[in-house]
């Protein structure tokens, strides 16, 4: 049982660069969530969808875009990097409500 | 939005001791705190969760602690070994009916020291 798998685990951009990341859960989970990680900063919510079909932001969308392609997958998409956006980013999925978030292990992401 | 603050940032202790991390949360409204475990280079695991109508919630060796009043929540691990050696994040949660909008504090280092 896989649970939450995440595509690259490591990449390295140059500014203005463009790139997608990819995850998908066999939980049959409706909800899917994007975080950011920074040293110091704990992970901060990017986007999230509640189900398949909608998708909302969270505390950081800015220069994100992301898509709900089915239940299982939410994809990523930084249309053009910068530095700033250097950070490790988690998908991570649960069942509706308040429930236990399952994190998958990360991408890396380095942006020169 | 929400605001979580976590103390402390870094603790040593020694094994067999108690370990202790605390921490606030500012909107009335959450109802859900869950508690993750992260290990070098592995994305956060759920250790454990309580929710606003329990008080105190154990888990063997973890037990965690609400107090709504003062909008505080504590994780207490008991006689800690070398593996629980990790960050620690606590987390908080408004019910929204449809997805938990998580919002996480800073982290904890804890080492376990022989």
């Amino acid at each position: 049982n896989a649970g939450v798998t995440q595509t690259p685990k490591f990449q390295v951009l140059k500014t203005g660069q463009s790139m997608t990341l990819q995850c998908a859960q066999d939980m049959n989970h409706n909800s899917m969530y994007w975080y950011r990680q920074d040293p110091g900063m704990g992970l901060r919510l990017i986007y999230y969808s509640a189900s398949e079909g909608t998708t909302d932001k969270g505390e950081v969308p800015n220069g994100y875009n992301v898509s709900r392609l089915n239940k299982r997958e939410f994809s990523l998409r930084l249309e053009s990097a910068a530095p700033s956006q250097t950070s490790v980013y988690f998908c991570a999925s649960a069942p509706p409500g308040n429930q236990p978030q399952h994190f998958g292990d990360g991408t890396r992401l380095s942006i020169l | 939005g929400e605001n979580v603050e976590q103390h402390p940032s870094t603790l040593s202790v020694q094994e067999g001791d108690s370990a202790v991390i605390k921490c606030t949360y500012s909107d009335s409204a959450s109802n859900y705190f869950p508690w993750y475990k992260q290990e070098l280079g592995k994305g956060p695991q759920l250790i454990i969760d309580i929710r606003s109508n329990v008080g105190e919630k154990k888990d063997q060796r973890i037990a965690v602690t609400l107090n709504k009043t003062a909008k505080h929540f504590s994780l207490h691990i008991t006689e800690t070994q070398p593996e629980d050696s990790a960050v620690y994040f606590c987390a908080a949660s408004p019910y929204t009916g449809t997805a938990s909008k998580l919002t996480f504090g800073t982290g904890t280092r804890l080492q376990v020291t022989l």
